[in-house]
């Protein structure tokens, strides 16, 4: 089963913040977390592998929830260049990776 | 380095017909693995392989075959293509555990009509 992203779609100003949430219905090993442009490959952005555990990669950082299974995606003071849809990804015991439907976002000067 | 390499990048193809997309990778990644990707459902796992010598099926496997005779190599063959295939393909690999990133190749616009 995919996991489950929200909200689909999000427009933003420059500037403003973000939350894209992630849930699971299955067991969590990793989340992972990859943004793609359109008519491009998916680019990976993080990984998590505890429960708890959050990651920062610039402005764009990460927390993952292993009891709840649950991962959020956050953007702060979002940029043009973060406009995209971010699939989060469940990971496998064997590293096979599970994605959701993506989140559509929109950044607007 | 190259990473991941797909062929080809587009095609056309009738319904019926048979053809191979290709994926090599030379990071001497064991897993690999077929997404492909529809308008609104995200990138769906086809067929994986954690190694050569094995596969085994992921979300969305009817339609398609997979073998994984060498490392570097991992074909998906469309044995009978339908309209229904017409879609974005996505090969990727990664080193074999849960926590590694996965690479993806730039794609393959496979269209059936």
């Amino acid at each position: 089963q995919q996991p489950v992203q929200s909200p689909q779609a999000v427009i933003l100003r420059e500037g403003e913040d973000a939350v894209i949430n992630c849930s699971s219905s299955k067991a969590l090993y990793s989340v992972h977390w990859y943004r793609q442009k359109h008519g491009e490959a998916p680019v990976f952005l993080m990984i998590l592998l505890k429960g708890g555990e959050q990651k920062g990669h610039e402005k764009i950082s990460a927390s993952f929830n292993e009891k709840k299974q649950q991962s959020s995606l956050y953007l702060t003071a979002s940029q043009l260049s973060y406009s995209g849809t971010y699939f989060c990804g469940r990971g496998g015991s064997q590293g096979n990776l599970i994605f959701g439907k993506g989140t559509k976002l929109s950044v607007k000067p | 380095n190259a990473g991941v390499t797909q062929t080809p990048k587009f095609q056309v193809l009738k319904t019926g017909q048979s053809m191979t997309l290709q994926c090599a990778q030379d990071m001497n990644h064991e897993y690999m693995s077929w997404y492909r990707q529809d308008p609104g459902m995200g990138l769906r796992l086809i067929h994986y392989s954690v190694g050569a010598g094995i596969t085994d099926q992921g979300e969305v496997p009817n339609g398609y075959n997979v073998s994984r005779s060498t490392t570097e190599d991992f074909p998906l063959r469309l044995l009978s293509a339908a309209p229904s295939q017409t879609s974005v393909y996505f090969c990727a690999s990664s080193l074999r555990f849960s926590g590694n990133t996965i690479y993806f190749g730039e794609g393959s616009w496979l269209t059936v009509v």
